[in-house]
């Protein structure tokens, strides 16, 4: 079974500065997905960011991107310019056909 | 993306009662999942809920505990039964993103604490 691991269960950064959160993952396929969720205390889900494992190239999405290593079966995720409303719990999780297998996420502090 | 409703967003409920848990899509899709999250945890799949066909069950998890219902392609209801302590958590639905990319999107989840 695929496992996912996040081994910072908190973290904390300065607001305008940058901050990557560590997730690694177990599996024996070649071809799935990666992804991190954001969950505010308003309890939404929100997906931040995606990356499909046939692609090198790392994803980005405005102030997000990630550090995909493949090989290393790692997946971290680089917030810059951080601000106060990315404070969240962040989870990584591992998608392979319809299912999702989450971590156990990393809860980010943002102080001003 | 699709936007995903839940009724109620939270709920205050007695030992061995039973709330049922609504899902509403502003689309149709094939596969709904329902999560648990207990407190300060990640989330943990339930079931996925195809209409037209039996739900399919996590390892934990059954259908006389969590009976779901999938009526048509937009709706679809979480049934927590007896409950107990133990079931307080925050219950999400999410559906399966209609791209190529296998993303899920959540409703916004319902707290169920059981006194």
């Amino acid at each position: 079974a695929q496992t996912v691991t996040q081994s910072q269960p908190e973290m904390s950064v300065q607001e305008a500065e940058t901050v990557t959160l560590s997730c690694t993952y177990d599996t024996s396929e070649s071809d799935y997905y990666l992804f991190w969720y954001k969950q505010p205390p308003s309890r939404q889900m929100i997906l931040v960011i995606r990356q499909e494992a046939y692609k090198q190239q790392n994803a980005t999405e405005n102030r997000f991107s990630v550090n995909f290593q493949k090989a290393a079966k790692s997946f971290s995720l680089k917030i810059s310019d951080s601000q106060l409303g990315d404070a969240a719990m962040y989870f990584c999780a591992y998608g392979r056909g319809s299912r999702l297998t989450f971590g156990e996420g990393t809860q980010l502090t943002v102080n001003p | 993306s699709a936007v995903i409703s839940q009724k109620p967003s939270r709920d205050i409920c007695q030992r061995g009662t039973s709330l049922t848990i609504q899902c509403q899509v502003d689309s149709q899709v094939t596969m709904m999942f329902w999560y648990r999250q207990q407190p300060g945890q990640s989330l943990t799949l339930i079931a996925t809920a195809n209409q037209g066909s039996e739900a399919t069950y996590e390892s934990g998890f059954v259908i006389d505990k969590f009976p779901i219902s999938r009526p048509n392609l937009t709706f679809s209801t979480l049934t927590v039964s007896n409950m107990s302590p133990e079931d307080s958590s925050i219950y999400l639905c999410s559906v399966l993103s209609g791209d190529s990319y296998n993303e899920q999107f959540f409703g916004p989840g319902t707290r169920l604490t059981v006194l």
